[in-house]
């Protein structure tokens, strides 16, 4: 089955615990993005890749890190997560080109 | 910049009536794409309806169709026979044609459905 694989889906850690999200697809998709979802702020990208070895800053990318080793997988790294962090994170991927994105089912992150 | 503005915070509708939610977008771009996502409590994001900027033509599928006013910037989507399970957050999006290197979202709807 064609998808995304975000893990974990909740996660609750404390200020200045590295994480990881990690990210998959199976779709061998160029294109992924990850975004953050805060109540009355909508969606908002964070990093995104175009390809392996390529990535590039969204809107909101103070605070994270992505990379793009393999095609399939896009991480994202918090190094020092911080309380304002606190948010429903997604991953997406499309054929590079493509307006179709294909959401992951998303990470509720908790930081306290 | 582009930008999507949603201006209902909620709307609510009763179970088989039909309501519309609005949305806006600004861009000098001619060619793009537009979205409507549906976010039910599961949190999963589900395309509901896409309208590509080049088709005069509004967009349907099934009893989710848009009123696409290019010149107006407006994108709305129209649900008819609302039903319990449409009750959702809705998000408009837009993409440009050119660059597509993200989505662009609204600030969402959260859509109630009452029986």
């Amino acid at each position: 089955e064609a998808q995304v694989t975000q893990n974990p889906r909740y996660l609750i850690t404390v200020t200045g615990k590295k994480l990881t999200v990690t990210c998959s697809q199976n779709m061998n998709h160029e294109y992924m993005s990850w975004y953050r979802q805060d109540p009355g702020l909508g969606l908002r990208q964070i990093y995104y890749s175009m390809n392996v070895e390529v990535t590039d800053k969204g809107d909101v990318p103070e605070g994270y890190k992505v990379s793009r080793k393999e095609k399939r997988n896009f991480p994202l790294i918090l190094e020092s997560p911080s309380p304002n962090q606190t948010s429903l994170y997604f991953c997406a991927s499309s054929p590079l080109g493509s307006e179709k994105l294909f959401f992951g089912s998303g990470t509720q992150l908790s930081v306290l | 910049a582009q930008t999507v503005t949603q201006s209902q915070p909620e709307m609510s509708v009763q179970e088989a009536e039909t309501v519309t939610l609005s949305c806006t977008y600004d861009t000098s771009e001619s060619d793009y794409y537009l979205f409507w996502y549906k976010q039910p409590p599961s949190r999963q994001m589900i395309l509901v309806i896409r309208q590509e900027a080049y088709k005069q033509q509004n967009a349907t599928e099934n009893r989710f169709s848009v009123n696409f006013q290019k010149a107006a910037k407006s994108f709305s989507l129209k649900i008819s026979d609302s039903q319990l399970g449409d009750a959702a957050m809705y998000f408009c999006a837009y993409r440009s044609y050119y660059n597509t290197d993200k989505l662009i979202f609204g600030t969402g709807t959260r859509l109630q459905v009452f029986p």
